[in-house]
């Protein structure tokens, strides 16, 4: 089974400054997917970055970076630049496809949440 | 563009009563579907999935169901609510290696 870990429940930065979310996971899969969701008060999950587990280089969109350490099960994900906008709760999920399912049907397991606030 | 549509969007029910949650997609054919559920403080559990018309795969044993009676067209269900059933519930699907969120149904049972 797959578990995904977000060991900062909650963070806050101040605005135009840097700040790191951790998440780590664990699972024997080799062929997988890493994601960030942004989730703000309005509670729409927005995709925020993704990163394929076969590729060595971390995923960049604009502000937002991840390092990704294969051996290590960790991915963590840079917020540059913070602006008010980003306060939302963050989910760092895992995908592999679904057994026995037509192609293109994924599960995605998600951590617990990392409550970001930007102060400005 | 593909669009993905939940309603109601709030819902507050007694313990008891029925329940029925609609989502639709727009822009795409035979979509993958799903039914997460968020429970307060917790990151997202996935309830149903189904890859066509109506093939329905569990992941969660409960006291909810889902169908699907049309390609674009994927409904979440439950005969009698319990407290615990409520939540925050979103539907998405998914392609190219990639899900997609509905905007979600708060549903409070009292």
């Amino acid at each position: 089974a797959q578990t995904v870990t977000q060991s900062q429940p909650e963070m806050s930065v101040q605005e135009a400054e840097t700040v790191t979310l951790s998440c780590t996971y664990d699972t024997s899969e080799n062929n997988y997917y890493l994601f960030w969701y942004k989730q703000p008060p309005s509670r729409q999950m927005i995709l925020v970055i993704r990163q394929e587990a076969y590729k060595q280089q971390n995923a960049t969109e604009n502000r937002f970076s991840v390092n990704f350490q294969k051996a290590a099960k960790s991915f963590s994900l840079k917020i540059s630049d913070s602006q008010l906008g980003d306060t939302a709760m963050y989910f760092c999920a895992f995908m592999i496809s679904l057994p026995y399912s037509g192609a293109g049907s994924y599960q995605l397991t998600f951590g617990k949440g990392t409550k970001l606030s930007v102060i400005p | 563009s593909q669009t993905i549509h939940q309603w109601p969007a709030t819902l507050v029910q007694p313990v008891g009563s029925p329940l029925s949650l609609e989502c639709t997609v727009e822009g795409t054919s035979n979509p993958n579907l799903y039914w997460y559920r968020q429970a307060a403080g917790r990151g997202l559990q996935l309830l149903f999935y189904s890859v066509g018309i109506g093939q329905i795969s569990s992941e969660v044993p409960q006291n909810l169901s889902a169908s699907r009676p049309q390609d674009r067209q994927f409904i979440l269900s439950s005969k009698k609510l319990l407290l615990s059933d409520s939540g925050f519930y979103l539907c998405a699907w998914s392609a190219q290696n990639e899900q997609y969120f509905g905007p979600g149904t708060r549903l409070t049972v009292t």
